[in-house]
Protein backbone atom coordinates (compact mmCIF):
# COMPACT_ATOMS: atom_id res chain seq x y z
CA UNK A 1 0.00 0.00 0.00
CA UNK A 2 1.14 3.38 -0.87
CA UNK A 3 0.99 6.24 1.42
CA UNK A 4 1.30 10.06 1.07
CA UNK A 5 2.73 12.69 3.50
CA UNK A 6 2.09 16.74 3.99
CA UNK A 7 2.91 17.54 7.01
CA UNK A 8 2.18 21.41 7.03
CA UNK A 9 -1.76 21.84 7.10
CA UNK A 10 -1.63 25.40 6.18
CA UNK A 11 1.13 27.71 5.08
CA UNK A 12 1.06 31.60 3.98
CA UNK A 13 3.61 33.56 1.94
CA UNK A 14 3.41 37.43 0.68
CA UNK A 15 2.78 38.18 -2.51
CA UNK A 16 6.05 37.70 -5.31
CA UNK A 17 7.71 35.81 -2.69
CA UNK A 18 8.79 31.71 -2.80
CA UNK A 19 7.04 29.14 -0.81
CA UNK A 20 7.90 25.38 -0.82
CA UNK A 21 4.81 22.77 0.48
CA UNK A 22 6.43 19.59 1.24
CA UNK A 23 5.23 16.31 0.74
CA UNK A 24 7.02 12.43 1.95
CA UNK A 25 5.58 9.21 0.27
CA UNK A 26 6.28 5.59 0.72
CA UNK A 27 6.18 2.66 -1.89
CA UNK A 28 7.66 -0.34 -3.28
CA UNK A 29 6.67 0.32 -6.74
CA UNK A 30 9.69 1.17 -9.11
CA UNK A 31 7.75 2.85 -11.63
CA UNK A 32 4.89 5.69 -10.23
CA UNK A 33 4.29 8.90 -10.83
CA UNK A 34 3.49 11.79 -9.02
CA UNK A 35 1.70 15.07 -9.02
CA UNK A 36 0.64 18.24 -6.86
CA UNK A 37 -2.93 19.23 -7.61
CA UNK A 38 -4.54 22.21 -6.57
CA UNK A 39 -8.34 23.01 -5.38
CA UNK A 40 -8.81 26.52 -5.10
CA UNK A 41 -12.50 27.92 -2.80
CA UNK A 42 -14.06 27.07 -6.82
CA UNK A 43 -13.95 23.51 -5.79
CA UNK A 44 -12.10 22.09 -8.93
CA UNK A 45 -9.22 20.40 -8.89
CA UNK A 46 -6.80 21.62 -11.22
CA UNK A 47 -3.02 19.62 -12.10
CA UNK A 48 -0.21 21.74 -11.47
CA UNK A 49 2.65 19.52 -12.08
CA UNK A 50 3.55 16.31 -13.06
CA UNK A 51 6.64 13.79 -12.30
CA UNK A 52 7.30 10.38 -13.66
CA UNK A 53 9.35 8.38 -10.92
CA UNK A 54 11.90 7.42 -14.09
CA UNK A 55 13.20 10.76 -15.09
CA UNK A 56 15.73 12.09 -13.25
CA UNK A 57 14.92 15.74 -14.01
CA UNK A 58 12.98 17.71 -11.34
CA UNK A 59 9.27 18.96 -13.73
CA UNK A 60 8.93 22.51 -14.07
CA UNK A 61 5.23 24.87 -15.15
CA UNK A 62 5.75 27.90 -15.52
CA UNK A 63 5.95 29.30 -11.76
CA UNK A 64 5.66 25.95 -10.50
CA UNK A 65 8.41 23.67 -10.01
CA UNK A 66 9.61 20.31 -8.11
CA UNK A 67 12.83 18.84 -5.78
CA UNK A 68 12.11 15.33 -6.59
CA UNK A 69 14.25 13.16 -4.58
CA UNK A 70 13.75 9.26 -5.30
CA UNK A 71 15.81 8.00 -2.53
CA UNK A 72 14.62 9.63 -0.07
CA UNK A 73 11.28 9.62 -1.58
CA UNK A 74 10.28 13.00 -1.06
CA UNK A 75 8.75 15.31 -3.18
CA UNK A 76 8.53 19.10 -2.63
CA UNK A 77 6.98 22.17 -4.68
CA UNK A 78 7.98 25.53 -5.15
CA UNK A 79 6.17 28.21 -5.93
CA UNK A 80 7.89 31.10 -6.99
CA UNK A 81 6.70 34.71 -7.09
CA UNK A 82 3.52 33.76 -5.58
CA UNK A 83 0.36 35.42 -6.83
CA UNK A 84 -2.72 35.65 -4.76
CA UNK A 85 -4.50 33.46 -8.03
CA UNK A 86 -2.27 30.92 -6.10
CA UNK A 87 -4.71 30.47 -3.18
CA UNK A 88 -6.05 27.57 -2.62
CA UNK A 89 -5.50 24.09 -0.78
CA UNK A 90 -2.78 21.81 -2.30
CA UNK A 91 -2.60 18.51 -2.48
CA UNK A 92 0.43 15.74 -3.33
CA UNK A 93 -0.92 12.45 -4.46
CA UNK A 94 0.71 9.13 -6.13
CA UNK A 95 -0.28 6.90 -8.61
CA UNK A 96 1.65 3.53 -9.28
CA UNK A 97 2.55 3.08 -13.26
CA UNK A 98 1.95 0.43 -15.33
CA UNK A 99 -1.44 0.50 -15.40
CA UNK A 100 -4.29 2.15 -17.69
CA UNK A 101 -6.33 3.46 -14.83
CA UNK A 102 -5.69 3.30 -11.47
CA UNK A 103 -6.83 4.95 -7.48
CA UNK A 104 -4.54 8.34 -6.58
CA UNK A 105 -3.28 8.76 -3.36
CA UNK A 106 -3.94 12.02 -1.63
CA UNK A 107 -1.81 13.51 1.09
CA UNK A 108 -4.20 15.44 3.58
CA UNK A 109 -3.76 18.47 2.01
CA UNK A 110 -1.68 21.89 2.55
CA UNK A 111 -4.05 25.20 2.92
CA UNK A 112 -1.85 27.61 0.63
CA UNK A 113 -2.89 31.45 1.50
CA UNK A 114 -1.18 34.07 -0.85
CA UNK A 115 -1.43 37.73 1.25
CA UNK A 116 -1.39 40.92 -0.74
CA UNK B 1 -12.84 19.80 -25.08
CA UNK B 2 -11.02 19.36 -22.51
CA UNK B 3 -13.30 19.47 -19.36
CA UNK B 4 -15.17 16.96 -17.10
CA UNK B 5 -18.69 18.46 -16.67
CA UNK B 6 -20.47 17.79 -13.92
CA UNK B 7 -24.55 19.19 -13.10
CA UNK B 8 -25.69 19.66 -10.39
CA UNK B 9 -23.26 22.02 -9.13
CA UNK B 10 -25.60 22.17 -5.71
CA UNK B 11 -28.04 19.80 -5.06
CA UNK B 12 -30.01 19.50 -1.36
CA UNK B 13 -31.89 16.25 -0.70
CA UNK B 14 -33.84 14.55 2.38
CA UNK B 15 -33.20 11.24 3.13
CA UNK B 16 -36.16 9.77 1.51
CA UNK B 17 -35.38 11.06 -1.86
CA UNK B 18 -33.88 9.88 -4.70
CA UNK B 19 -31.52 11.94 -6.76
CA UNK B 20 -28.47 11.22 -9.77
CA UNK B 21 -25.56 13.38 -10.41
CA UNK B 22 -24.47 13.41 -14.29
CA UNK B 23 -20.91 13.53 -15.28
CA UNK B 24 -19.49 14.28 -18.95
CA UNK B 25 -16.86 14.13 -20.61
CA UNK B 26 -15.35 14.14 -24.49
CA UNK B 27 -11.84 13.72 -24.50
CA UNK B 28 -11.85 10.21 -25.23
CA UNK B 29 -11.01 9.36 -22.03
CA UNK B 30 -11.61 5.62 -20.91
CA UNK B 31 -11.77 5.39 -17.18
CA UNK B 32 -14.41 7.50 -15.13
CA UNK B 33 -14.26 7.89 -11.45
CA UNK B 34 -16.38 9.19 -8.61
CA UNK B 35 -14.57 10.71 -5.31
CA UNK B 36 -16.23 12.10 -1.99
CA UNK B 37 -14.44 14.76 -0.46
CA UNK B 38 -15.56 16.38 2.84
CA UNK B 39 -14.45 19.87 3.79
CA UNK B 40 -10.43 20.42 3.73
CA UNK B 41 -9.94 17.13 3.32
CA UNK B 42 -8.24 14.84 0.77
CA UNK B 43 -11.22 12.92 -2.16
CA UNK B 44 -11.22 9.88 -1.65
CA UNK B 45 -12.47 7.13 -4.27
CA UNK B 46 -15.56 5.38 -4.63
CA UNK B 47 -15.58 3.89 -8.17
CA UNK B 48 -13.70 3.21 -11.08
CA UNK B 49 -15.46 2.45 -14.10
CA UNK B 50 -12.92 1.12 -17.39
CA UNK B 51 -14.06 0.87 -20.90
CA UNK B 52 -17.45 1.09 -19.55
CA UNK B 53 -17.23 -1.55 -16.81
CA UNK B 54 -16.87 -1.55 -12.89
CA UNK B 55 -13.35 -2.03 -12.38
CA UNK B 56 -13.28 -0.65 -8.89
CA UNK B 57 -15.83 -0.45 -5.94
CA UNK B 58 -14.23 1.03 -2.98
CA UNK B 59 -16.67 -1.10 -0.39
CA UNK B 60 -19.22 2.09 -1.21
CA UNK B 61 -22.81 1.34 0.69
CA UNK B 62 -25.55 0.58 -1.69
CA UNK B 63 -27.46 3.75 -1.15
CA UNK B 64 -24.62 4.95 -3.77
CA UNK B 65 -25.31 3.25 -7.25
CA UNK B 66 -23.18 4.15 -10.19
CA UNK B 67 -23.34 3.72 -13.92
CA UNK B 68 -21.82 4.10 -17.20
CA UNK B 69 -24.00 4.48 -20.22
CA UNK B 70 -21.81 5.36 -22.65
CA UNK B 71 -17.94 6.11 -22.89
CA UNK B 72 -18.82 9.95 -21.78
CA UNK B 73 -21.32 10.00 -19.76
CA UNK B 74 -20.92 8.24 -15.90
CA UNK B 75 -23.74 8.79 -12.99
CA UNK B 76 -24.01 8.06 -9.53
CA UNK B 77 -27.77 7.23 -8.11
CA UNK B 78 -28.44 8.81 -5.20
CA UNK B 79 -31.45 6.69 -2.22
CA UNK B 80 -32.13 7.07 1.38
CA UNK B 81 -28.86 8.74 1.67
CA UNK B 82 -27.70 9.84 5.56
CA UNK B 83 -26.43 13.53 6.42
CA UNK B 84 -23.38 12.16 6.96
CA UNK B 85 -23.32 11.45 2.98
CA UNK B 86 -23.28 15.57 2.37
CA UNK B 87 -19.94 16.34 0.79
CA UNK B 88 -18.77 17.36 -2.37
CA UNK B 89 -18.92 14.63 -5.21
CA UNK B 90 -16.18 14.88 -7.76
CA UNK B 91 -15.90 13.21 -10.82
CA UNK B 92 -12.57 12.33 -12.97
CA UNK B 93 -11.62 10.62 -16.20
CA UNK B 94 -8.31 10.00 -17.67
CA UNK B 95 -6.88 8.07 -20.73
CA UNK B 96 -3.65 6.55 -18.77
CA UNK B 97 -2.61 7.17 -15.31
CA UNK B 98 -0.16 10.31 -16.13
CA UNK B 99 -3.09 12.45 -15.82
CA UNK B 100 -6.40 12.69 -14.53
CA UNK B 101 -9.20 15.49 -15.40
CA UNK B 102 -11.51 16.76 -12.25
CA UNK B 103 -14.50 18.20 -12.89
CA UNK B 104 -15.93 21.21 -10.25
CA UNK B 105 -18.46 18.82 -8.39
CA UNK B 106 -21.36 18.58 -6.88
CA UNK B 107 -22.03 19.93 -3.38
CA UNK B 108 -24.55 17.25 -1.88
CA UNK B 109 -26.70 18.83 1.19
CA UNK B 110 -28.26 15.81 2.99
CA UNK B 111 -31.33 17.01 5.31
Amino acid sequence: AQTVTQSQPEMSVQEAETVTLSCTYDTSESNYYLFWYKQPPSRQMILVIRQEAYKQQNATENRFSVNFQKAAKSFSLKISDSQLGDTAMYFCAFIPGGTSYGKLTFGQGTILTVHP
Amino acid sequence: DTEVTQTPKHLVMGMTNKKSLKCEQHMGHRAMYWYKQKAKKPPELMFVYSYEKLSINESVPSRFSPECPNSSLLNLHLHALQPEDSALYLCASSQDVEGYTFGSGTRLTVV
